[in-house]
């Protein structure tokens, strides 16, 4: 099993590009989720997935998009860059329900490194 | 809504003992977390304790929960260089499987 993998590793975008970060995932997870790390800030949810066709806003979710048109993946997008998103971004999953039992643990993909000059 | 509150930075000699401390504010926490994450990798789950424990043991790491204080710490027995990443506490509430995530603490082993 691949676990979670995320395409591309870096990506350098000018302000006001566009650019769709694909996560996808082997384990035939339930829920899925985006989040940004950075420095001194922690993880910070953007979106989530609780299975195919529908997604959810979290704590950040200002100028990203998603969709989940396959439970196997989950695309984030950028319509229009910023260097505000200057970040290093992780997709992780898990399953749901009674499946995630006993510790709702997530699996977390190696992450995308992204800057906005 | 919940927060979840680390220092940023330890640094310890080889061999030392380390102890990580974490504070959250969710009073319905039913899970805490502790997950790992190594130079350019993605994060991986440590270990866990129920909101109804007070300590959990598995080799050499010990996690102490005053739940009274809402603290968490996680003890690191004969520390390696192996062990220097950055460790997350985390939480998750009731409800969906929402989990909040600390800044992250930095430990650095020195050899």
């Amino acid at each position: 099993n691949a676990g979670v993998t995320q395409t591309p590793k870096f990506r350098v975008l000018k302000t006001g590009q566009s650019m769709t970060l694909l996560c996808a995932q082997d384990m035939n997870h339930e829920y899925m989720y985006w989040y940004r790390q950075d420095p001194g800030m922690g993880l910070r949810l953007i979106h989530y997935s609780v299975g195919e066709g529908t997604t959810a806003k979290g704590e950040v979710p200002d100028g990203y998009n998603v969709s989940r048109l396959k439970k196997q993946n989950f695309l984030l997008g950028l319509e229009s860059a910023a260097p505000s998103q200057t970040s290093v971004y992780f997709c992780a999953s898990s399953y749901g329900g009674q499946r995630a039992l006993p510790t709702y643990e997530q699996y977390f993909g190696p992450g995308t490194r992204l800057t906005v000059t | 809504g919940e927060d979840v509150e680390q220092s940023l930075f330890l640094s310890v000699r080889e061999g030392d003992s380390s102890v990580i401390n974490c504070t959250y504010t969710d009073s319905s926490s039913t899970y805490l977390y502790w997950y790992k994450q190594e130079p350019g990798a993605g994060l991986q789950l440590l270990t866990y304790i129920f909101s109804n424990m007070d300590m959990k043991q598995d080799q050499r790491l010990t996690v102490l929960l005053n739940k009274k204080d809402k603290h968490l710490s996680l003890r690191i027995a004969d520390t390696q260089t192996g062990d220097s990443a950055i460790y997350f506490c985390a939480e998750k509430g009731g409800g969906y499987q929402k989990v909040t995530f600390g800044t992250g603490t930095k430990l650095q082993v020195i050899p």
